[in-house]
């Protein structure tokens, strides 16, 4: 059954550094999604993409944070200058359409910035 | 801005027991409401996906039921067995308008089936 699949499964970096969380969605989806799980916490939305662009973002996509597909199958998030308070598990998801369709969710990045 | 509660926070039953996870939120205007099953540490499988239309929906021991006018949703699990220990989740999707895309995360029920 085909997967969205995430890596690494897990990112240790210094405060201030980039970090590139990747994701492979499912072959034939058209959107795809990037949220985060703070320790504890719900699981909060970030942004959306489709056709090679933004369709929707967060309050907590700052400037910080971008998207890409940089060929036909990978989707990453890319952020510039990580902070402590971006520690969290990072999922990405894919759906065939918007309209009806399941988000279908990869594993997930745990993110920890030290 | 939408609110997605769940309630209980942690529920512990034996196994074969049948239950009902509770899912509420504040904007009826949703366009789906998706459940999904989240295993410690791990991503998040989805279960059940009900279009605002619709009533409920059924797979295999699960059942989930939605009514939009009172913002309200169940997932029943018959049957229940150690293997469905999990964090369950509910999520909705605001009605279609521009690019409203994104799910919005209730902070789930944590099941634990005592074999």
């Amino acid at each position: 059954e085909p997967e969205v699949t995430q890596t690494p499964s897990h990112q240790v970096t210094q405060m201030g550094q980039e970090v590139i969380l990747r994701c492979v969605p499912i072959s034939n989806h058209l959107y795809f999604y990037w949220y985060r799980q703070i320790l504890g916490q719900k699981v909060e939305f970030l942004v959306s993409f489709y056709n090679n662009e933004i369709s929707e973002k967060s309050e907590i996509f700052d400037d910080q944070f971008s998207v890409e597909r940089p060929d036909g199958s990978n989707f990453t998030l890319k952020i510039r200058s990580t902070k402590l308070e971006d520690s969290a598990m990072y999922f990405c998801a894919s759906s065939e359409q918007t309209d009806t369709d399941t988000q279908y969710f990869g594993p997930g990045t745990r993110l920890t910035v030290l | 801005k939408q609110e997605v509660t769940q309630i209980p926070a942690a529920l512990s039953v034996p196994e074969g027991e049948n239950l009902v996870l509770n899912c509420s939120f504040t904007d009826s205007a949703i366009y789906n409401l998706q459940w999904f099953r989240q295993d410690p540490g791990k991503g998040l499988t989805s279960l059940l996906l009900i279009q605002s239309s619709q009533r409920e929906q059924t797979s295999g021991r699960l059942n989930a039921s939605l009514d939009k006018s009172s913002g309200r949703s169940t997932l029943y699990i018959a049957a229940s067995q150690p293997g469905d220990s999990a964090t369950y989740l509910c999520a909705v999707r605001r009605s279609s308008g521009g690019s409203n895309y994104k799910l919005t995360f209730g902070k789930g029920t944590l099941l634990t089936v005592n074999p």
